[in-house]
């Protein structure tokens, strides 16, 4: 059984740029959700997509936006990248169900210069 | 605002003794619990869980308790193992809130 997959697992990006983080999921997980942990933070929930539509969403802004594919995998888009968004982006899938666990992958590190 | 409250950023616990981790939460209407552990260098990994309507779950040497009157729950490591060493984060969801709700996290050290 495949887990989580993420890439990349670093990245350095400028103030101004657009950036896109690439998530596989579990085999057999139809959910996917992103997460992301500042330094000394836990995991802030992004968005969530269910049958590549949106189906739940955090407190952030427009700028970050996300696809799911037929597949089941997923992305992560940022536009006009702030210092502030420099954190550990996490992926997670899941069997879709309210109480399914969420099975992470080992993150993103993004940095905006 | 701080939905999910972990206010002990480290515990040291002697490796074999058990090892106690707490966890407040405000909004009432969380209805499922959950504990996941982090490594370093890799994602978070799912624990152990609990629903509002148990007040104990138990899975091997981990038990999760959960106070509804108190908003509280801890999670109980027993015995600790050096392999227990890692960042311990309690979420919650429910209430028609999207997504988990995290902690910052409780730094739990197993000292030999």
């Amino acid at each position: 059984e495949t887990g989580v997959t993420q890439s990349p697992t670093h990245l350095i990006k400028t103030r101004g740029q657009q950036v896109t983080l690439r998530c596989s999921s579990q085999s057999g997980h139809n959910t996917v959700s992103w997460y992301q942990q500042a330094l000394g933070q836990g995991p802030q929930f992004i968005f969530q997509y269910y049958r590549e539509e949106e189906n739940g969403r955090g407190n952030f802004p427009p700028r970050f936006s996300g696809l799911q594919f037929p597949n089941y995998s997923s992305e992560l888009n940022v536009n006009a990248l702030e210092l502030d968004d420099s954190a550990l982006y996490l992926c997670a899938s899941s069997k879709g169900s309210y109480n399914s666990p969420l099975h992470f992958g080992n993150g993103t590190r993004l940095t905006v210069t | 605002d701080q939905q999910v409250k972990q206010n002990s950023p480290s515990l040291s616990v002697q490796e074999g003794r058990i090892s106690i981790l707490n966890c407040d939460y405000t909004n009432s209407m969380f209805d499922y619990f959950l504990w996941y552990k982090k490594y370093p260098a890799e994602g978070p990994t799912f624990l152990i869980s609990i629903s509002s309507i148990k007040d104990k779950n138990e899975d091997g040497r981990f038990t999760v308790f959960l106070n509804k009157s108190a908003k509280h729950l801890s999670l109980h490591i027993v015995p600790s193992q050096p392999g227990d060493s890692a960042v311990y984060f309690c979420a919650a969801i429910g209430g028609g809130a999207d997504g988990l709700t995290f902690g910052k996290g409780t730094h739990l050290i197993i000292q030999p």
